[in-house]
């Protein structure tokens, strides 16, 4: 599976639209972006998933460019309770194979 | 629906000891996997099961077993526990076949003394 590019820390005000970059410059064609995000010492929380077209859900919208080198995920109204460790990975389709973890982007949303 | 259950969710061990941790899947998944996560890291993944066999495996050493149930649910053994075998232990599960997401338990945090 694909690695995947993030920067280390981003910071947010509260109200105010979250933007996570994530480079994945090897992705294959067969191979979903994913998002997770892990707050202190729980268990990782699915956010969304996209092959190439730009998705939305109660959570969030995921863009994907059109060469799908790179993805964007935004959160359009941060709180403080999206203060989180945001994961991005890319995994190939109908594989059932296992998400490798980076260390993510911690999300710190400021008051 | 309940989701991911993992037993206990908290756990003090001596070096040298055994542990076994548990999970119930999320109902309706068939899959379960099994990660490590230490202070400050992501999730490492550790093995995978499906219809009771053990279908992936990361760089874990053999210490580290599980086992499928014919009800889906796992459990997690460690054998020889090291002082480095203290982290976050998390469960996932999820459908063999298709594109949905895993669902992860809270964890069981082992800390080894």
């Amino acid at each position: 599976d694909a690695k995947t590019t993030q920067p280390t820390s981003m910071d947010c005000a509260e109200g105010r639209a979250a933007n996570l970059p994530c480079n994945h410059s090897t992705i294959s064609g067969n191979e979903y972006v994913y998002w997770y995000r892990q707050i202190h010492s729980q268990g990782p929380q699915y956010i969304i998933h996209g092959l190439k077209n730009n998705e939305t859900n109660e959570m969030a919208s995921l863009i994907i460019t059109e060469d799908r080198k790179s993805s964007t995920l935004i959160l359009p109204h941060a709180t403080l309770r999206d203060t989180a460790v945001y994961y991005c990975i890319v995994r190939v389709a109908n594989t059932g194979n296992q998400f490798y973890f980076g260390t993510g982007t911690s999300l710190t949303v400021i008051p | 629906d309940a989701g991911v259950t993992q037993s206990p969710t908290h756990l003090i061990k001596t070096r040298g000891q055994q542990v076994t941790l548990r999970c119930s899947p999320k109902s309706g998944h068939d899959t379960v996997s099994w990660y490590q996560q230490a202070l400050g890291q992501g999730p490492q993944f550790i093995f995978q099961y499906y219809e009771e066999e053990e279908r992936q495996r990361g760089n874990f050493p053999d210490r580290f077993s599980g086992h499928q149930f014919p009800n889906y649910s796992s459990e997690l053994n460690v054998n020889a526990l090291l002082l480095g075998d203290s982290a976050l232990y998390l469960c996932a599960s999820s459908l063999a076949l298709g594109n949905s997401g895993y669902t992860f338990g809270s964890g069981t945090r082992l800390t080894v003394v």
